[in-house]
């Protein structure tokens, strides 16, 4: 069980938005910025949103991210088949004293 | 543009310590504000941090692994490793290498399998 909070799924057809939370707590998410990784299937995780809501460099403005208190948000607009992959939000746990992930959320383009 | 390659033994018995090397290439090591991670991820589940080895010589470790791990830099030979005592079949997981700092540098290794059974 994590202690950032994604829900397991979410899914949306072609061309739509979806939003992925992340809830977390005064320890994690309260006080540290905020990462979110792609994981397309048999791949490593890469880096699509950091510090809460800058992308990197290629990663295209259809993602976006956002941190309002102890919870943050990644959006995906104009969804694409290719953005079928588990998404993870990560930040540092003050109180762990370690880098955190949550459990993921498996976004499905029916 | 810099190439992580993480190369280990593949399949282990328990209680045996896990050697994991990542090989770095293709470019400069970066300077600055850099930290070079392990992170690890079970079949089928989530990810998990091990430690990283910042540039500016600081160690962290996640707490639930600290007594068993060791992580070490070595740039005469443009490489990270990762050690981790004691296995158990709950260390099998795909073991991932990665470089970033805080400004959205990232890079990640493929991952290599590494599998503990008797």
């Amino acid at each position: 069980q994590s202690v950032l909070t994604q829900s397991p799924s979410a899914s949306e057809t072609p061309g739509q938005r979806v939003t992925i939370s992340c809830s977390g707590g005064n320890s994690n998410i309260g006080r540290n910025d905020v990462n979110w990784y792609q994981q397309l299937p048999g791949t490593a995780p890469k880096l699509l949103i950091y510090s809460n809501h800058h992308r990197p460099s290629g990663v295209p403005d259809r993602f976006s991210g956002s941190k309002s208190g102890t919870s943050a948000s990644l959006a995906i607009s104009g969804l694409q088949s290719e953005d079928e992959a588990d998404y993870y939000c990560a930040t540092w746990d003050d109180s762990l004293d370690g880098l955190i992930f949550g459990g993921g959320t498996k976004l499905t383009v029916l | 543009q810099l190439q992580l390659q993480e190369s280990g033994p593949g399949l282990m018995k328990p209680s045996q310590t896990l050697s994991l090397t990542c090989a770095v290439s293709g470019g400069s090591i970066p300077s600055g504000a850099y930290s070079w991670s392990w992170i690890r991820q079970p079949p089928g589940k989530g990810l998990e941090w091990i430690g990283f080895a910042h540039n500016n010589g600081n160690t962290r470790y996640n707490p639930s692994l600290k007594s068993r791990v060791t992580m070490s830099v070595d740039w005469s030979k443009n490489q990270f490793s990762l050690k981790l005592s004691s296995v158990t079949a709950a260390d099998t997981a795909v073991y991932y290498c990665s470089g970033g700092n805080d400004y959205g540098d990232s890079i990640w290794g493929q991952g290599t399998l590494v599998t503990v059974s008797s």
